[in-house]
């Protein structure tokens, strides 16, 4: 079974632009996360998706956007860019279904700087 | 919202030792509690995880204790070896809306020297 696929693996971008990322989950995994990981903060969460519904939301600000389509690939989008915005931003996949946590499988990240 | 507290935050080991990672969670409503490694520039692997209705889980050399009711668990690692060597990090999952929300603690960067 191939792994989480995360598309472009580098980026980069100056500031004001806006970017998005692309992330195949798992075949059969209808969940995807979003993370950034940074050294100083290490993994946030970002939003998960699961059936094209935004089911949660971290504490980030309305520039971060995702959406999820009917094969369950995501999409994420960061606006304006920022310098803080440089990360490596990961994607996970699990079953989702229910609310009790499951395994999730992650991508190799996109590495995103900004200048 | 949920609070993952990880220590240490780097650990060095000699080869063939033992290797404990501990983190405390805030929120007793978690249920779920994964392990991950991450190696240098390679994505978190889940290593190995426990549900709240177990105490402990061993797998080869890994194993994963929990505690619910003082809200902690603790990740050891016996006779290490230099390919353990990365950073490892703890979360704990709570139902969250029809979800769940996974939280991540800081990592420890483990070091084993031969």
């Amino acid at each position: 079974k191939a792994g989480v696929t995360q598309t472009p693996r580098y980026l980069i971008k100056t500031r004001g632009q806006q970017v998005t990322l692309s992330c195949s989950p798992i075949s059969g995994h209808r969940s995807v996360s979003w993370y950034q990981q940074t050294p100083g903060q290490g993994l946030q969460f970002l939003f998960e998706y699961f059936s094209e519904t935004q089911r949660n939301k971290g504490n980030f600000p309305g520039r971060f956007s995702g959406r999820q389509f009917s094969n369950s690939r995501s999409e994420m989008n960061v606006s304006t860019l920022e310098l803080g915005d440089s990360a490596l931003y990961l994607c996970a996949s699990s079953l989702g279904a229910g609310n009790n946590g499951q395994p999730q499988h992650f991508g190799d990240g996109t590495r995103l700087s900004i200048l | 919202g949920e609070n993952v507290e990880q220590h240490p935050s780097t650990l060095s080991v000699q080869e063939g030792d033992s290797a404990v990672i501990k983190c405390t969670y805030s929120d007793s409503a978690s249920n779920y509690f994964p392990w991950y490694k991450q190696e240098l520039g390679k994505r978190p692997q889940l290593i190995i995880d426990i549900r709240s209705n177990v105490g402990e889980k061993k797998d080869q050399r890994i194993a994963v204790t929990l505690n619910k009711t003082a809200k902690h668990f603790s990740l050891h690692i016996t006779e290490t070896q230099p390919e353990d060597s990365a950073v490892y990090f703890c979360a704990a999952s709570r139902p969250l809306n029809s979800g769940y929300a996974l939280n991540f603690g800081k990592g420890t960067s483990l070091l084993v020297t031969p």
